[in-house]
């Protein structure tokens, strides 16, 4: 069965702090993704990586980096948390190619930042 | 810009049929994507096409019009536990999905 873990379900951090969220996948895909998901907004893209040390800016990177050194673990790094970036976090997962296209989501971790 | 239309809300009965359209305005198709997300759940893929038509995979359906960019989710014999949001996602390029707002399925018994 397919697996995308996320480090935390619930994370509270103040304003100023370093965050680290991580995500892990289980199935040698090779693209990996950070989406946020605020309600009426729908999910936007942060970042994603196609590969080992390759990485590139989504919709919306402004705030965030990201480190992907091992293929199954992508983590998503907030340098200095803002009450903005309050919002679910979702880690998803996929291969590339033809054929039915599916991206696999980790279960999300909720920040808020106080 | 870019840019995916779909209801914010719709409402329907226990054992009836309701559809979910979706329009989309996007650089690069590669397909359309379907996905449901409960409540404090993550997205899980229904349906994803790359042609025009329909496809079917059980009591869902998934139709495509690439002319009229333009698509929709079907649901039949609703279940109180389709009572989800659902999402369209374009598939821009090789890697990226570009998402509507969310259709939030409301079922009444």
């Amino acid at each position: 069965d397919v697996k995308v873990t996320q480090s935390s379900r619930y994370l509270v951090k103040r304003t100023g702090e370093k965050v680290f969220l991580e995500c892990v996948q289980d199935m040698d895909h090779e693209n990996m993704f950070w989406y946020r998901q605020d309600p009426g907004l729908g999910l936007r893209l942060i970042y994603f990586s196609y590969d080992v040390k390759m990485k590139e800016k989504g919709d919306i990177p402004e705030g965030y980096s990201v480190s992907r050194e091992k293929k199954e673990r992508f983590s998503l790094i907030l340098e200095s948390a803002s009450t903005n970036q309050t919002s679910m976090y979702l880690c998803a997962s996929s291969t590339s190619g033809d054929g039915p296209y599916e991206q696999y989501f980790g279960p999300g971790t909720r920040l808020t930042v106080t | 810009g870019q840019s995916l239309e779909q209801p914010s809300e719709v409402t329907a009965v226990e054992g009836a049929i309701v559809q979910i359209n979706c329009t989309y305005q996007t650089s690069g198709f590669y397909g359309l994507s379907w996905y449901q997300q409960h409540d404090g759940g993550a997205p899980t893929f229904l349906s994803y096409n790359a042609l025009d038509g329909l496809e079917e995979t059980g009591r869902f359906s998934s139709f495509l019009s690439r002319s009229d960019s333009y698509g929709y989710l079907l649901l039949q014999e609703l279940q109180m536990k389709d009572s989800a949001s659902y999402f369209c996602a374009v598939r821009r390029s090789n890697y990226q999905l570009i998402w509507g707002a969310g259709t939030k399925l409301i079922i009444k018994p």
